[in-house]
């Protein structure tokens, strides 16, 4: 089962901000949380992860709550080519795997 | 640096045929994971490789599914007497390790249709 749980769908207006919550309450204390997008008929694309500090790219910022049982991805101008399924992962360790699990992630739709 | 490539895109089979799915990961990368996505549906986990071994397969059905990832060419999802259940977009991913730091990239998949 996945660790995350993620609102099922959100609008988001073009130009504005989108802020995509992620939920991962028993997350433990050196796992990393990652997200992706996937746009219709493609393979997941990497946006970003992190540990516990905020973190910032050319594409996103995360925001880690202090005790890292939720996270906040925020898209700071939104594009109608945002419009995507984005996945919150918090990546399974132990017993030499390091497998994703994906839960049923939020679709974006960004809306013009 | 070209990415993760999978082949064929789609891939049409009969019941009982054989579906062969290749995937080559990026270049300097030597993990190779595979995925199976059914329709509205997130990715589920089915093999983990390493060069010439299978780490862990937990997700791979028990029967008719097998990987490989020989030293030499793409990693290999071998479908043995296709089923219409099989049908699903297949994808690959790739890592250079297992770091925290070395997050996964993903080809765009081949999607398998079973008449």
């Amino acid at each position: 089962d996945a660790k995350t749980t993620q609102p099922p769908s959100m609008d988001c207006a073009e130009g504005r901000a989108a802020n995509l919550p992620c939920n991962h309450s028993t997350i433990s204390g050196n796992e990393y949380v990652y997200w992706y997008r996937q746009i219709h008929s493609q393979g997941p694309q990497y946006i970003i992860h992190g540990l516990k500090n905020n973190e910032t790219n050319e594409m996103a910022s995360l925001i880690i709550t202090e005790d890292r049982k939720s996270s906040t991805l925020i898209l700071p101008h939104a594009t109608l080519r945002d419009t995507a399924v984005y996945y919150c992962i918090v990546r399974l360790r132990g017993s030499g795997t390091y497998k994703y699990i994906f839960g049923t992630g939020t679709r974006l739709k960004v809306l013009a | 640096n070209a990415g993760v490539m999978q082949n064929p895109r789609h891939l049409v089979r009969r019941r009982g045929q054989e579906a062969r799915l290749r995937c080559s990961p990026m270049k300097g990368h030597s993990h190779v994971y595979w995925y199976r996505q059914l329709p509205e549906e997130g990715l589920k986990f089915m093999v983990y490789l390493q060069k010439e071994n299978i780490i862990d397969e937990s997700g791979m059905p028990k029967e008719r599914f097998s990987a490989e990832f020989p030293k030499e060419g793409p990693s290999i999802l071998r479908i043995q007497q296709v089923v219409r259940g099989d049908s699903a977009a297949y994808f690959c991913a790739s890592s250079p390790g297992t770091g925290d730091n070395q997050p996964q990239h993903f080809g765009d998949g081949t999607r398998l249709s079973i008449l």
